[in-house]
This record gives C-alpha cells, sequence and structure tokens, in this order.
C-alpha cells in the first residue's frame, strides 16, 4: 500500500490563480480529510468527507473546495488564491470501523507559497 | 466549540530524563482524545488515543498519556526521553473515535540534549 500520496510537494502561485491539491489514498478508507497548518496554531480542519459523494465543511473552509467522486480521491480547489492561503496542506484519511484500532493516515503535505 | 490548549510551546530536556507534555481540552461531550507527533518535513504520525475504558492509555515508542475528566487534561508522558523523540507534538480532541474531524492544539516543539 502506498498509504495516502499527495502532489505536488510544494507550488508556488501568484494572487488571482487557481489550482488543485491532489490526494488519493489506496487502504479503502471512507473518511478523508483536509487540514491546513500555520505556524502555532496547529492543524485547522479545511472539509470532509465520510463517503463518495458526501462532503462537509470544516473550521476554515472559506476560499476551498472539496468533492469525492471516488473512495480514493479527495481533491481540494483553490479558485482564487489569496497570500492567506500559504500554509502546508495535510490530507488524511482513517476507515469507518469502529474499534479502537482505527488509525487516521496522513499524507505527507503540500507546501504552498500565495505571492 | 471545542477547543485544544498545549500551554508549553517549547520544551527541551536532557536524554534519558522524564517528559510530560500538558495537554487540556475544552469539549462538551464525551472527548475522544490523540496525541500525534511530527518529525520535521513531515506528516503527522497517531502515538495513541483515547476513547473509553482504563484512563491511561498506553501508545507506540513508549509513551502513554492520561486522561483526567475533573481537570479536563491529557498529559502525554515518556519515563525516559531519547534523542530521536525530538520533534512536535500535538494534542486533539475528535468528535468521534474515528478521528476524522479534529481540533489540534497549537503544538509542543521538544528538543532533546544529549
Amino acid at each position: 500500500n502506498a498509504g495516502v500520496t499527495q502532489t505536488p510537494k510544494f507550488q508556488v502561485l501568484k494572487t488571482g490563480q487557481s489550482m488543485t491539491l491532489q490526494c488519493a489514498q489506496d487502504m479503502n478508507h471512507e473518511y478523508m480529510s483536509w487540514y491546513r497548518q500555520d505556524p502555532g496554531m496547529g492543524l485547522r480542519l479545511i472539509h470532509y468527507s465520510v463517503g463518495a459523494g458526501i462532503t462537509d465543511q470544516g473550521e476554515v473552509p472559506n476560499g476551498y473546495n472539496v468533492s469525492r467522486s471516488t473512495t480514493e480521491d479527495f481533491p481540494l480547489r483553490l479558485l482564487s488564491a489569496a497570500p492567506s492561503q500559504t500554509s502546508v496542506y495535510f490530507c488524511a484519511s482513517v476507515g469507518r470501523g469502529q474499534t479502537s484500532q482505527e488509525t487516521q493516515y496522513f499524507g505527507p503535505g503540500t507546501r504552498l507559497l500565495v505571492l | 466549540a471545542q477547543s485544544v490548549t498545549q500551554p508549553d510551546i517549547h520544551i527541551t530536556v536532557s536524554e534519558g530524563a522524564s517528559l510530560e507534555l500538558r495537554c487540556n481540552y475544552s469539549y462538551g461531550a464525551t472527548p475522544y482524545l490523540f496525541w500525534y507527533v511530527q518529525s520535521p518535513g513531515q506528516g503527522l504520525q497517531l502515538l495513541l488515543k483515547y476513547f473509553s475504558g482504563d484512563t491511561l492509555v498506553q501508545g507506540i515508542k513508549g509513551f502513554e498519556a492520561e486522561f483526567k475528566r475533573s481537570q479536563s487534561s491529557f498529559n502525554l508522558r515518556k519515563p525516559s526521553v531519547h534523542w530521536s523523540d525530538a520533534a512536535e507534538y500535538f494534542c486533539a480532541v475528535g468528535s468521534n473515535n474515528a478521528g476524522n474531524m479534529l481540533t489540534f492544539g497549537g503544538g509542543t516543539r521538544l528538543m532533546v540534549k544529549p
């Protein structure tokens, strides 16, 4: 298993540009989430999905869109990038099991710089 | 709204010394609590989690945490720190045991002196 993969690893955008951060998992996990990490603030939840076709907003959804057409993929779209979106973005996935054995897996992150 | 506070931004300990990282949470219902570790330039790895039962939870890499409802705390401990433990540690609270919708604390950066 590759686990959770994210592309690209690093991206520079100009204000107003759009882009999509890709996230894929090969563990057949129902739950997937996007977080952003900023210094001193930990990680904050942007959007999450509990299954294909189902998404919802997290703590900081403004400026971001998501969709979940397949179980494997959960892309994050920035329609018009702003400098405030400069951050490190992490995708995560976890199965929907109700046991204590379930573990959330994080991807390696995408570092985004908006100029 | 749920929240997590990690009062210590930086902690430095000597190798072989004991470690305690503090975490306080605010949550209206039964909390699901997690500790994650992040090495530089890496994603997050789950150390341990609590959602019911014994309030002392054992995790990977020799870490443990104790849930104290009366103090709204979930402190992380390790009896003897190794140089490889140097990393950033995050406490988080969730609304279910899957941990797919987490609220994180600001993190504590641990440095280990030889």
